[in-house]
């Protein structure tokens, strides 16, 4: 139980696109999602964190209109990348919660970002 | 605030041989505890995680951390790793699950 999927696990893109990538709960309600970035051979940083039916709250140095973040439903919250450049090449993992029940995070599989 | 310091940035092993992991934490309050493994270009799975209640949390895989409060640490510990162990592993701290990771560590086991 309790599985993320996260689409795509693999982008390329011209400079100055956006791209979009989608976090799913696929068996549970996820009351709040995580997006996280991270770099080659470093931890995990998160850029914000988002709530059903709310504005997310992005993390000191994150910019909102950079990464826009969609929480519209129980199952669903997107990351949209905008006007993408070569420094935004990374690697994007979501988590999601319930905080009903007091779940840990659950992690999806991550995408890895690359813009040419 | 909280941070985590996770104090080998690499750690080689032989199969078979056991392998500890070590962690420490600041907050200034109480916090939950966790350990993650990330197989390469994937995310992150839990290990074991620490709420409350007893100090020793065994996890799958058969690995097992203890909490320390006095030392403030959460150090992961397995007795005899396989091949299929080679992976980041993470330590994390947090509260209400808003979590701050440290910088992991890589363990590599060989034949």
């Amino acid at each position: 139980g309790a599985v993320v999927s996260q689409h795509p696990s693999r982008v390329i893109c011209k400079s100055g696109t956006s791209v979009k990538i989608e976090c799913r709960s696929l068996d549970f309600q996820a009351t709040t999602m995580f997006w996280y970035r991270q770099f080659p051979k470093q931890s995990l940083m998160l850029m914000a964190t988002s709530n059903e039916g709310s504005k997310a709250t992005y993390e000191q140095g994150v910019e909102k209109d950079k990464f826009l973040i969609n929480h519209a439903s129980l199952t669903l919250s997107t990351l949209t990348v905008t006007s993408a450049h070569p420094e935004d090449s990374s690697f994007y993992i979501c988590s999601a919660r319930n905080d009903v029940y007091n779940q840990p995070q659950h992690f999806g599989d991550g995408t890895r970002l690359s813009i040419l | 605030a909280q941070s985590v310091t996770q104090l080998d940035s690499q750690v080689p092993v032989f199969e078979e041989a056991p392998v500890e992991l070590r962690c420490n934490y600041s907050s200034s309050v109480s916090v939950y505890l966790f350990w993650y493994v990330q197989y390469p270009n994937q995310g992150l799975q839990l290990l074991l995680k620490y709420l409350s209640g007893s100090t020793l949390v065994k996890g799958i895989n058969g690995f097992e951390a203890e909490f320390n409060k006095s030392q403030t640490s959460f150090h992961l510990r397995k007795p005899s790793v396989h091949i299929s162990d080679t992976a980041e592993y993470f330590c994390a701290v947090g509260r209400d699950y808003k979590l701050s990771f440290g910088a992991g560590t890589t363990v590599t086991v060989r034949a």
